[in-house]
């Protein structure tokens, strides 16, 4: 079946834009994660959602990042008034449940002029 | 709170010679350790994981880890790279299979 997709693959927006990144996640999987990897890094955690429910956010940097999980399906990441620092690539991973291995999407490349 | 380190950030290597991609871990409980490989503009895909039992884990792709409680260590090794090898490895852990923290990758460079 399909993976984990994730829309726009990459993303240029001007400072001070807000950006919206699209997750859909495989089919029937609960838990869904949302990290953040900038140049030369390992990915960093931000968020998680169990179903629709935001289970944990303390990996947001600030309160310009949002995500959400209405129908516990799709899952968007919202950055508001976006910073050069916000450059990064965003991946998003689900899983089945809270402890079975995650699937991670190709990732969206943000690049903030 | 956990970390991860990776002691080398690159680590170029001619193809057909083995590899050690080193990997140190610190946490106050026990954890689940994995090794993650990601090609240019791709997402992760597990190599393999170590959750109890066994301190030799074997994974995809030739890639086997060890398992070293005392000096918290969780090497990766291949016996013989190719050139398809080339790509970004990261070290992981968590206390599940979520929620997991990075070290920082190694980039194995491999040549002919």
């Amino acid at each position: 079946g399909a993976g984990v997709s994730q829309s726009p693959r990459y993303k240029v927006a001007k400072r001070g834009q807000d950006v919206a990144l699209r997750c859909d996640p495989i089919s029937g999987h609960v838990s869904l994660f949302w990290y953040q990897q900038a140049l030369g890094q390992g990915p960093e955690f931000l968020t998680y959602f169990q179903n629709e429910a935001q289970l944990d956010k303390s990996g947001l940097p600030s309160d310009r990042f949002f995500a959400e999980r209405p129908e516990g399906s799709v899952s968007t990441l919202k950055i508001q008034r976006t910073q050069q620092e916000d450059s990064a690539v965003y991946l998003c991973a689900s899983s089945l449940a809270r402890d079975s291995p995650l699937h991670f999407g190709n990732g969206t490349r943000l690049t903030v002029t | 709170a956990q970390s991860v380190t990776q002691l080398d950030s690159q680590v170029p290597v001619f193809e057909e010679a083995p590899v050690e991609l080193r990997c140190n871990y610190s946490s106050s409980v026990s954890v689940y350790l994995f090794w993650y490989v990601q090609y240019p503009n791709q997402g992760l895909q597990l190599l393999l994981k170590y959750l109890s039992g066994s301190t030799l884990v074997k994974g995809i792709n030739g890639f086997e880890a060890e398992f070293n409680k005392s000096q918290t260590s969780f090497h990766l090794r291949k016996p013989s790279v190719h050139i398809s090898d080339t790509a970004e490895y990261f070290c992981a852990v968590s206390q599940g299979y979520s929620t997991l923290t990075f070290g920082k990758g190694t980039m194995l460079l491999v040549s002919p």
